[in-house]
């Protein structure tokens, strides 16, 4: 079983839908919670970053992390085509030394059509 | 500021030979890393940095090498290329020891024949 587990679509909607993407994890040991947009052909960048469970809001985005149930989500608000991408979800531990490898999901890739 | 930059974009290499992906960045970042993203298989760390002169392996390293003798470079080196090393390389840096927000390069596009 991978560590970190994400859907990889494809996923097409609407302009101006509400989208919801998600991850689960099975490691209990994982602290900070990562989405990062990937264009096509285009390198990763990072677009949200949390820290332990919660909600954080950026804009059209938000990112909700559960950690009782292993599951983190991403969602857009208003969509544009503009949001069309992969969306890859990373996670790490806390304490030293393995902070600095992230585990990655395998990305979704979302269209956007107008 | 530049970011971080890898250079060639493309290239394709006859099975044996070697070849170095150059990677730099301009940001100060003591954190640096190499990944390839295959299909299927997503984003594989090979070798990472957190400073000058010090390195370690990822979760594939084999088959590459890595140094650090400044802080701006972190060139990645395919000592005997082989067709599984087809695959999209990105390198990336971070400020923060915990490396959680990274900051990637535009990818270097390798072809092994």
């Amino acid at each position: 079983q991978k560590e970190v587990e994400q859907d990889p679509g494809p996923l097409s909607v609407p302009e101006g839908a509400i989208v919801s993407l998600n991850c689960t994890y099975s490691n209990s040991a994982f602290q900070y919670f990562m989405w990062y947009r990937q264009y096509s052909r285009k390198g990763p960048e990072l677009l949200m970053y949390t820290y332990s469970s919660g909600n954080k809001e950026d804009g059209r985005f938000t990112a909700q992390v559960d950690k009782s149930s292993k599951y983190i989500s991403l969602f857009i608000r208003d969509s544009q085509p503009s949001d069309s991408a992969t969306y890859l979800c990373a996670m790490s531990r806390a304490g030293a030394g393995n902070n600095r490898k992230l585990i990655w999901g395998l990305g979704t890739s979302l269209a956007v059509n107008p | 500021n530049a970011g971080v930059t890898q250079t060639p974009k493309f290239q394709v290499l006859k099975t044996g030979q070697s070849m170095t992906l150059q990677c730099a960045q301009d940001m100060n970042h003591e954190y640096m890393s190499w990944y390839r993203q295959d299909p299927g298989m997503g984003l594989r760390l090979i070798h990472y940095s957190v400073g000058a002169g010090i390195t370690d392996q990822g979760e594939v390293p084999n088959g590459y090498n890595v140094s650090r003798s400044t802080t701006e470079d972190f060139p990645l080196r395919l000592l005997s290329a082989a067709p599984s090393q087809t695959s999209v390389y990105f390198c990336a840096s971070s400020y923060s020891s915990l490396a959680n927000e990274q900051f990637f390069g535009p990818g270097t596009r390798l072809t092994v024949l």
